[in-house]
């Protein structure tokens, strides 16, 4: 089952810009997490968020949370070079598991 | 540092052979999780241990097997390869809740011809 789906699938914006990526879940959760892949390595978590949190700030990062609607966003500010990876965002669905989306790829061009 | 290592990371065998991917942590952690990523499918969830002689099936269990014997360690069996298994395999790790945050290895790309 895909809990959560992110959107756009693929994003390209230039080196000092701000990316936004947004995440849809379909059912009530725990928590919202977020994690990075570089091309070719595992996963690294990045941020979670839990239910009861409306936004969350690490660094560079911000997430938000709107549990009426079900979606979340990371907020990428003054991007980088090096943030050029894919992004997952993963819910609880309920359940004791964690399920990912299939990800947003972004790319930072110089 | 505490990390989470995979063997091999880069494996190619043949149809109906059995073949077993290594899983190892150094981080103490209770539960250990393997996923598969394809192109367009995500991550999904194979198999998980809440901790020693715990298993559970996940979303796409079929064909493979998992046994916890110790803490450190979770290993994935392929009981008779398929070529639907060619993916890149990935553990990870989590302490207490199931729903804390994982620590990822860094994949294993399997090819079954």
């Amino acid at each position: 089952s895909q809990q959560g789906e992110e959107d756009p699938q693929a994003l390209s914006i230039q080196e000092g810009e701000n990316a936004t990526m947004n995440c849809s879940y379909k059912t009530s959760i725990n928590n919202l997490q977020w994690y990075r892949q570089n091309s070719g390595r595992g996963l690294v978590h990045l941020i979670l968020i839990r239910s009861n949190e409306r936004e969350k700030h690490s660094g560079r990062l911000r997430v938000t949370l709107d549990t009426s609607k079900k979606s979340s966003s990371l907020l990428i500010t003054a991007s980088r070079a090096a943030d050029t990876a894919s992004y997952f965002c993963a819910t609880d669905e309920g359940a004791q598991k964690l399920v990912f989306g299939q990800g947003t790829r972004l790319t930072i061009n110089p | 540092d505490a990390e989470i290592t995979q063997s091999p990371r880069h494996k190619i065998t043949e149809t109906g052979r059995q073949v077993t991917l290594a899983c190892h942590q150094t981080w103490n952690h209770n539960n250990m999780f393997w996923y598969r990523q394809d192109l367009g499918h995500g991550l999904r969830l194979i198999h998980y241990s809440y901790g020693v002689q715990d298993t559970n099936k996940g979303e796409v269990s079929d064909g493979y097997s998992v046994s916890r014997s110790n803490t450190e360690d979770l290993p994935l069996t392929l009981e008779s390869a398929a070529s639907s298994q060619t993916s890149v395999y990935f553990c990870a790790s989590s302490g207490g809740s199931l729903l804390r945050e994982q620590y990822f290895g860094p994949g294993t790309r399997l090819t079954v011809t």
